[in-house]
Order: C-alpha cells, then sequence, then structure tokens
C-alpha cells in the first residue's frame, strides 16, 4: 500500500503551526502511525491508530483523518519539533511509510 | 520503560552474511512474548523501510520482498531476544537496523524503536 507524503521539506518558524498529509493508495481505516526522528537518533512514535497520542507525547501533536488523507498538525513549533516526521500504514502486509517530511527551521 | 539494544551490526563483502541481535529489557518478565516484533532499515540518508514481522509465538512471520528468501526473523521469548539472519547481502542492503515492538501480538505500529546497528555492504 503506497503512502504518499507531502510535503518532502517544509520550513517554518517557533511558535508557527504546520500540517503534514499523508494519502494512502487504498483504504485502510484508521491503521496510520506518525513518528519523528531527530538527526542521528531513532525514530519516536508519536500518534497511533491515526488520531490517538502516544503516551508521554506532548498534546502539541495531534492525528486527523479524512478518509484515505491522513494529517499530523503540529502547534507552537519550539525548536526541539524541527525533525523528520514519517507516516506508517499497519494495516496490511508488507508495512509502508511515507517518505518523510523534513521540518526545518525559517 | 522498555529499551530495545541491537547489536552484530558491521563491514561485510557481497554475497556474505550477518546476524543481527536485539535484547529486550525493562519489559516485565515474562512478557517479551506477549508482543510481535520487526525489523525497520534505513539506507543512509533516505527514509524507514519495514524489513520483517514476527508473532509474540514466532509461528507467523512476514518479509519484504526486497528481503524475501535471503533473511530470516526468529526470536528466544526466553532470552527476551530478537534476531535477523541476512544472506546473500547486497549492497543495496547498507542501513541502520533498528529492531521495533510492536503493540499487539502480531499486527500493530511500533511503540518502541532500538538505537539501531549499522550493517555496511561493501567490497
Amino acid at each position: 500500500i503506497q503512502m504518499t507524503q507531502s510535503p518532502s521539506s517544509l520550513s517554518a518558524s517557533v511558535g508557527d503551526t504546520v500540517t503534514i498529509t499523508c494519502r494512502a493508495g487504498q483504504g485502510i481505516g484508521n491503521y496510520v502511525a506518525w513518528y519523528q526522528q531527530r538527526p542521528g537518533e531513532a525514530p519516536k512514535s508519536l500518534i497511533f491508530d491515526a488520531s490517538n497520542l502516544q503516551s508521554g507525547v506532548p498534546s502539541k501533536f495531534s492525528g486527523s483523518r479524512s478518509g484515505t488523507d491522513f494529517t499530523l498538525t503540529i502547534s507552537s513549533l519550539q525548536p526541539e519539533d524541527f525533525a523528520t516526521y514519517y507516516c506508517h500504514q499497519y494495516n496490511r502486509y508488507p508495512y509502508t511509510f511515507g517518505q518523510g517530511t523534513k521540518l526545518e527551521i525559517k | 520503560q522498555v529499551q530495545l539494544v541491537e547489536s552484530g551490526g558491521g563491514v561485510v563483502q557481497p554475497g556474505g552474511s550477518l546476524r543481527l541481535s536485539c535484547a529486550a529489557s525493562g519489559i516485565i518478565s515474562g512478557t517479551f512474548g506477549s508482543y510481535g516484533m520487526n525489523w525497520v532499515r534505513q539506507a543512509p540518508g533516505k527514509g524507514l523501510e519495514w524489513v520483517a514481522v514476527i508473532s509474540f509465538d514466532g509461528s507467523t512471520t512476514h518479509y519484504a520482498d526486497s528481503v524475501t528468501g535471503r533473511f530470516t526473523i526468529s526470536r528466544d521469548n526466553s532470552k527476551n531476544t530478537l534476531f535477523l539472519q541476512m544472506n546473500s547481502l547486497r549492497d543495496e542492503d547498507t542501513a541502520v537496523y533498528y529492531c521495533t515492538k510492536t503493540v499487539t501480538r502480531v499486527l500493530g505500529y511500533f511503540d518502541f524503536w532500538g538505537q539501531g546497528t549499522l550493517v555496511s555492504v561493501s567490497s
């Protein structure tokens, strides 16, 4: 199942709100997760089942679904939020990830 | 807090073999065997690619097409350890390999990731 993630890169300022989108190639229900990866680190879980916040993750991160479109919204950007973000579908094998969105400081 | 620690990466020639391990700690005794486990890889400067999954009891496995027939995922629940046997390695297998824990017995997202181990296939 192809996951088309956009944009591939995004420039924003501290305090901004940004949105990242993934479109699934077919229906996958709510089986989408979002991960954050800072440079040199392993990915970290943020959102699961499209809109549920992983334990310990601040509420500035939120997820939503509309049909086969999935969105990650990050509000009130802080310096530690500038990283690469990936969507992941786990509806069926082979699991697939979006291409990633690199969020950079403007 | 669950910790996953990978080991076994290194430099290997094309056509060679390597066995990766992933030791889990911080899991209540006996519960490692309650969760599915996966391997995910990331080539240098590239995105994430799922490699393989094994069910909680080891009875079910699935692989990415790119590694089917060459890689084997297995686990030893008595030692809280996950493995990835990699044979017939190719240049394109060069990547950081992460082990990940699934929230359910098989299918599911990854709630914990290891720090990764680098595999470099080069002559």
